[in-house]
């Protein structure tokens, strides 16, 4: 079946720290690979996205992920997290050609000043 | 650009009564999606139209739901007899067939009282 894992359901971190949220896939074909940010009461903003090449892919913001195909994994990092990046945070997968996402449930993320 | 542009953003209706939701894709945009998300969770996907026709519907979309979309510009989500568990965010977003990722638009909150 194909499916996302968010393990984290809620992190906290201090500003100025680092961050890196999990994320876990499965998928029977060579997946696209997205992680979107959404602010409370707001849509969903695309922060980075991995069709194929480098596995390391940047993103808007500072973050970065990395695409481990061995792990199924598509780890989202960031070196010095904001108080402005408390948002929830959803990895997404889909087939190429088409935007039929598969989301995870999602991590909140709370900043300490 | 204005980007997806969803209305109402906000809708309370009485179970049993019936809603339409409205959605203004990217103005060169083919590609139009309806995605539903219910409190602590991801978006899951509802329809896809390419164009006016609509090429796939989820399970999720039950008989009471029915999507349009019939100059192949905005969209309507219409949901009949409203009942509580209905009550959600309802996310558009659009693509053309050359972008690498859907943009999404605000949302619409139902509050099913």
């Amino acid at each position: 079946a194909q499916s996302v894992t968010q393990p984290d359901i809620h992190i906290t971190v201090s500003e100025g720290a680092s961050l890196e949220l999990r994320c876990n896939y499965s998928y029977g074909a060579t997946p696209y690979l997205f992680w979107y940010v959404q602010s409370p009461g707001q849509g969903l903003q695309l922060l980075l996205k991995y069709f194929s090449g480098d596995t390391l892919v940047q993103g808007i913001k500072g973050f970065e992920a990395e695409f481990k195909r061995s792990q199924s994994s598509f780890n989202l990092r960031k070196p010095s997290v904001h108080w402005s990046d408390a948002a929830e945070y959803f990895c997404a997968v889909g087939p190429s050609g088409t935007y039929k996402y598969i989301f995870g449930t999602g991590t909140r993320l709370k900043v300490l000043a | 650009d204005t980007g997806v542009s969803q209305n109402p953003r906000h809708k309370i209706t009485k179970r049993g009564q019936n809603v339409t939701f409205r959605c203004d894709p990217i103005s060169e945009h083919n590609r139009l999606y309806w995605y539903r998300q219910t409190l602590g969770q991801g978006p899951e996907f509802l329809t896809y139209f390419q164009n006016e026709a609509q090429l796939e519907k989820s399970r999720l979309l039950s008989d009471r739901f029915s999507a349009e979309r019939p100059k192949g510009s905005f969209s309507t989500l219409e949901i009949q007899r409203t009942e509580q568990g209905d009550s959600a965010m309802y996310l558009c977003a659009s693509s053309s067939t050359e972008n690498t990722e859907a943009f999404f638009g605000q949302g619409t909150r139902l509050t099913v009282v």
